[in-house]
């Protein structure tokens, strides 16, 4: 069982929908982030969060460290929002600079 | 601008060929990573790098080489041991080693092909 699950793998919306994107994890973490990765392959990076809340712009990520469960909601969403998003863990006591374990993404199409 | 620079974006490997995918960094970042990409499945790490001059496995080491010489540099050969090399592969680096997490910065990433 992959430790990093993403719900949906795909999501195909109308432009100005309300999206949600949820993660779960079954590990320990001390953060956990959220990737944007384009059609060409290039990946960036949106938020790494261990509590709470973070805004920026139209995206919103939230992480309950106790249920273990992280959601990227993406608000008033355009036709350039559709990426695969992906969610990754840092898993607490993995060592120092050990990289992350990744979800399988989400594949998000907005059509106008 | 400060950035992670992957080259070649496509490459092409015969068989029993190794290939070297450069990655470069000038973030004046400590750690390096490489991942591998297959479809329908998540980034696997195959090498990190904490600091210069040290490295180690991922989860999916065999078949791959890596050097860490110069803080900037961290190139990643796909030696004729990897049976099935095709796929996207990514390099990210993030600050440091002794922060428990960290922004990691990626590459536009390398898709390689066996021919």
């Amino acid at each position: 069982k992959n430790e990093v699950e993403q719900s949906p793998q795909n999501l195909t919306a109308q432009e100005g929908e309300f999206i949600t994107i949820n993660c779960s994890y079954s590990v320990g973490i001390s953060a956990l982030h959220w990737l944007q990765q384009h059609p060409g392959g290039g990946i960036v990076s949106l938020f790494m969060l261990s509590s709470g809340k973070k805004k920026h712009g139209r995206l919103i990520a939230t992480i309950n460290i106790q249920e273990k469960h992280s959601s990227l909601h993406i608000t008033a969403s355009h036709p350039r929002d559709s990426a695969v998003y992906i969610c990754a863990v840092k898993v607490k006591g993995g060592g120092g600079a050990d990289g992350l374990t990744f979800g399988k993404g989400t594949h998000l199409i907005i059509q106008p | 601008d400060g950035g992670i620079t992957q080259s070649p974006k496509y490459l092409f490997r015969k068989e029993g060929q190794n290939v070297t995918l450069s990655c470069e960094q000038n973030l004046n970042h400590d750690a390096m990573y490489w991942y591998r990409q297959d479809p329908g499945q998540g980034l696997r790490l195959i090498y990190y790098s904490q600091i210069v001059n040290d490295f180690q496995k991922g989860d999916i080491a065999e078949g791959y080489s890596v050097s860490r010489e110069k803080k900037e540099s961290f190139p990643l050969t796909v030696t004729s041991a990897q049976k099935n090399p095709t796929a996207f592969y990514l390099c990210a680096s993030s600050l440091g080693w002794a922060l428990a997490a960290d922004i990691q910065y990626f590459g536009a990433g390398t898709r390689l092909s066996v021919l």
